[in-house]
């Protein structure tokens, strides 16, 4: 099994709605990232969990709050978004966080209203 | 931090020709360097990839090259087929403020077979 899985697909939201992004992996993989994607843009880093440690915020604002409940699930909540937070919101995940090969999910396509 | 460039930002080749992007990147530390292919609407897929103390890598069609002196490393793409018409991006892995490593993407090239 070499797969991410990403839920939901797509997603869209009111600015004053809480939801939240899931992201699962059975690789045994002992690292998860959260990242962004604008359109036409590359992946942009938000958070790396390392042993279900928070080991790298990107300077995200508070409205995202990542979680991981143990070292195969991976959760974003998402509170109070605007706008321009519309974007593919995309999970990975790698053997450990030392320069290993990142596998992807489909991502979560969210647009806020 | 890390800071990759990619070169070019659209690449036509023909059908059967080979392609060549390219990176730089600034983080003489950065010592691992993956290519991703998206294709439209799908996740980025990794296709290859160089650890820095290797000069080249192949598989089948795709072959990256380091230069580690020049700080620069490219993805070449032989026979190429329509399959191939996609996004490839670029990166490289740095240290970032949290002294752990992360990978810093380059823009993407948009590349288009023709048949």
């Amino acid at each position: 099994d070499t797969e991410v899985t990403q839920t939901p697909k797509h997603l869209v939201m009111g600015m004053t709605n809480k939801k939240s992004l899931k992201c699962e992996q059975h690789m045994g993989h002992r690292a998860m990232y959260w990242y962004k994607q604008k359109a036409k843009k590359p992946p942009e880093l938000m958070f790396v969990y390392s042993y279900e440690k928070l080991s790298i915020n990107e300077s995200v604002p508070s409205r995202f709050s990542p979680e991981c409940p143990n070292s195969s699930l991976l959760n974003l909540h998402l509170h109070a978004l605007q706008p321009e937070d519309s974007a593919l919101y995309l999970c990975a995940s790698s053997q450990d966080s030392s320069n290993q090969p990142q596998h992807f999910g489909d991502g979560t396509r969210l647009s806020i209203l | 931090g890390e800071n990759v460039e990619q070169h070019p930002s659209t690449l036509s080749v023909q059908e059967g020709d080979s392609a060549v992007i390219k990176c730089t990147y600034s983080d003489s530390a950065s010592n691992y360097f993956p290519w991703y292919k998206q294709e439209l609407g799908k996740r980025p897929q990794l296709i290859i990839d160089i650890r820095s103390n290797v000069g080249e890598k192949k598989d089948q069609r795709i072959a990256v090259t380091l230069n580690k002196t020049a700080k620069h490393f490219s993805l070449h793409i032989t026979e190429t087929q329509p399959e191939d018409s996609a996004v490839y991006f670029c990166a490289a892995s740095g240290w970032s403020n949290f002294g752990n490593e992360k990978l810093t993407f380059g823009t993407g090239t948009r590349l288009t077979i023709i048949p």
